[in-house]
C-alpha cells in the first residue's frame, strides 16, 4: 500500500521561499510511469492544483503560481520536493501531494493516493 | 478549462438519493474525477475516467457524463455521506477542479 507523507516547516515569513518535501513508502517513485501531483487547500476553500512531476523529471506547473514553482524528484531518497517562492498571505493553505492508483488513469493525474497533507502558514 | 459545480449546497435525508453536477467550460472528453473530503481529511477518489468506481468505492456512488456535463449520483443516502464533493479535470492542463457541493446529510 503506497503511504505518501508531506512535511516541512509549518511557517514560512512573506516573500520567503516554501519548501516541502514528500516522502513516499510501500512503493518506489521510479515504479510504473505516473505523474506526482501537488494540491492546496487554503482553509475552509477548495482545492488548487499546484502541478505535477513524473518520475523522469518532466514538470508541469498552473500558471496561475507563474514561475514560482520548483519541484523535483530524488528516486534515491524515494522523496518528492515542492518549492514555491516569494510567498504571501495567500499560500497559506494545506499541502497535499498525490499519486493515482495502479489501473486508474493510466497513471495520470487522478488521485487515489494522497497524503494527509501539511499545513503552512505564511506570516511574519 | 473552467469547473462549474451544481447546487453549492444539497441538503437531502438518509434513504434519499442525490445528484450533483459539474459543468465544463470546453469539452474534457471522460477525463473527469470525483473525489469526496470530510473536515480534517485528504480528498478520497470516488470516481475516475467519468464512470469508473475507484478501488472499495461502494456501488451507490455511480457517475456519468461525457464533454462537458458530469453527474455524480448518489442513491440510498447514509449519514456518513456528509461532505464536500469535487470534480476535477485531467483532460488538459491546467488540471482543474470545480468548487465544491456540500452535501448535508439531515
Amino acid at each position: 500500500q503506497l503511504q505518501l507523507q508531506e512535511s516541512g516547516p509549518g511557517l514560512v515569513k512573506p516573500w520567503e521561499t516554501l519548501s516541502l518535501t514528500c516522502t513516499v513508502s510501500g512503493d518506489s517513485i521510479s515504479s510504473g510511469s505516473y505523474y506526482w501531483g501537488w494540491i492546496r487547500q487554503p482553509r475552509g476553500k477548495g482545492l488548487e492544483w499546484i502541478g505535477s512531476i513524473t518520475s523522469g523529471g518532466d514538470t508541469y506547473n498552473n500558471p496561475s503560481l507563474k514561475s514560482r514553482v520548483t519541484m523535483s524528484v530524488a528516486t534515491s531518497k524515494n522523496q518528492l520536493s515542492l518549492k514555491l517562492s516569494s510567498v504571501t498571505a495567500a499560500d497559506t493553505a494545506v499541502y497535499y501531494c498525490a499519486r493515482a492508483s495502479p489501473g486508474h488513469c493510466g497513471g495520470g493525474s487522478c488521485y487515489g493516493y494522497w497524503g494527509q497533507g501539511t499545513l503552512v502558514t505564511v506570516s511574519s | 478549462i473552467v469547473l462549474t459545480q451544481s447546487p453549492g449546497t444539497l441538503s437531502l435525508s438518509p434513504g434519499e438519493g442525490a445528484t450533483l453536477s459539474c459543468r465544463a467550460s470546453q469539452s474534457v472528453n471522460t477525463y473527469l474525477a470525483w473525489y469526496q473530503q470530510k473536515p480534517g481529511q485528504a480528498p478520497r477518489l470516488l470516481i475516475y475516467e467519468a464512470s469508473n468506481r475507484a478501488t472499495g468505492i461502494p456501488v451507490r456512488f455511480s457517475g456519468s457524463g461525457s464533454g462537458t456535463d458530469f453527474t455524480l449520483t448518489i442513491s440510498s443516502l447514509e449519514p456518513e455521506d456528509s461532505a464536500v464533493y469535487y470534480c476535477q479535470q485531467r483532460r488538459d492542463w491546467p488540471i482543474t477542479f470545480g468548487q465544491g457541493t456540500r452535501l448535508e446529510i439531515k
